[in-house]
C-alpha cells in the first residue's frame, strides 16, 4: 500500500491555459474522489468514480472542468482555460468498499498558481 | 443538505495542556462522522470516524472525540498536547446508508501549539 500519489505537486499557469493533474489510487481502490480546497477553507467536492463510472459530476465548478478514470485506475482532472479563482489545492482521495463505510484516503494534493 | 460547523477558526494552546476542538453538524439523516488532520502543504489524514456504538472515540496520535446525538456535536479532544500536534483539524460528515457518499467538510480549526 503506497498511499494515494498526485502528479505534479505544484503548478504554476498562466490565465487562459490549460491543466491537467493526475490521481494514482491504492491499488484496488475502486473509488475515487476530486476535492478544492482554497485558503482558509474545507476541501470541497467535485466529482467520484465508480471504477470508470463517473457517479457524480454535477459539482464540478464549471463547463470548463472535467474529469475522466478511463481504466478505473488511475485519473485525471483538467482545467481548461483557467482563470485566477481556479488557484487553489486539488486534493484526490480513494476509497474502497468494505462493509458499512468505506475511509476515504487522501493524496498530498495538486497546488495550482493560475497567474 | 449537510452542513458541519467548526465553531473556532483558531484555537492556541500550551504544550501539554489539554484542547478541544468543537463541531456541530447538520443533517436530516443519520451520518457518520470524522475528524481529518492536515499538516503544512500536505494531504489530509483520518483521525478517527464514529460509525455506529460507542460514542467515545479513539484515534491515532492521542487523539479522541465523543458523538452526542442530541447537541448534534462531535468534539476533538487530547488531553496533553505536543508542538507536533500544530495543524489544521477538518471535521466532515458523509451520510449513513446511501452506498456512501463524498464527504462535507467544515472550514477547518487552526491547532498552535506553543512551547
Amino acid at each position: 500500500d503506497t498511499g494515494v500519489s498526485q502528479d505534479p505537486r505544484h503548478k504554476i499557469t498562466k490565465r487562459g491555459q490549460n491543466v491537467t493533474f493526475r490521481c494514482d489510487p491504492i491499488s484496488e481502490h475502486n473509488r475515487l474522489y476530486w476535492y478544492r480546497q482554497t485558503l482558509g477553507q474545507g476541501p470541497e467536492f467535485l466529482t467520484y468514480f465508480q471504477n470508470e463510472a463517473q457517479l457524480e459530476k454535477s459539482r464540478l465548478l464549471s463547463d470548463r472542468f472535467s474529469a475522466e478514470r478511463p481504466k478505473g485506475s488511475f485519473s485525471t482532472l483538467e482545467i481548461q482555460r483557467t482563470e485566477q479563482g481556479d488557484s487553489a489545492m486539488y486534493l484526490c482521495a480513494s476509497s474502497s468498499r468494505s462493509g458499512r463505510l468505506e475511509t476515504q484516503y487522501f493524496g498530498p494534493g495538486t497546488r495550482l498558481l493560475v497567474l | 443538505a449537510q452542513s458541519v460547523t467548526q465553531l473556532d477558526s483558531q484555537v492556541p494552546v500550551f504544550e501539554e495542556a489539554p484542547v478541544e476542538l468543537r463541531c456541530n453538524y447538520s443533517s436530516s439523516v443519520s451520518v457518520y462522522l470524522f475528524w481529518y488532520v492536515q499538516y503544512p502543504n500536505q494531504g489530509l489524514q483520518l483521525l478517527l470516524k464514529y460509525l455506529s456504538g460507542s460514542t467515545l472515540v479513539k484515534g491515532i496520535n492521542g487523539f479522541e472525540a465523543e458523538f452526542n446525538k442530541s447537541q448534534t456535536s462531535f468534539h476533538l479532544r487530547k488531553p496533553s498536547v505536543h508542538i507536533s500536534d500544530t495543524a489544521e483539524y477538518f471535521c466532515a460528515v458523509s451520510l449513513r446508508n446511501s452506498g456512501n457518499t463524498p464527504l462535507v467538510f467544515g472550514k477547518g480549526t487552526r491547532l498552535s501549539v506553543i512551547a
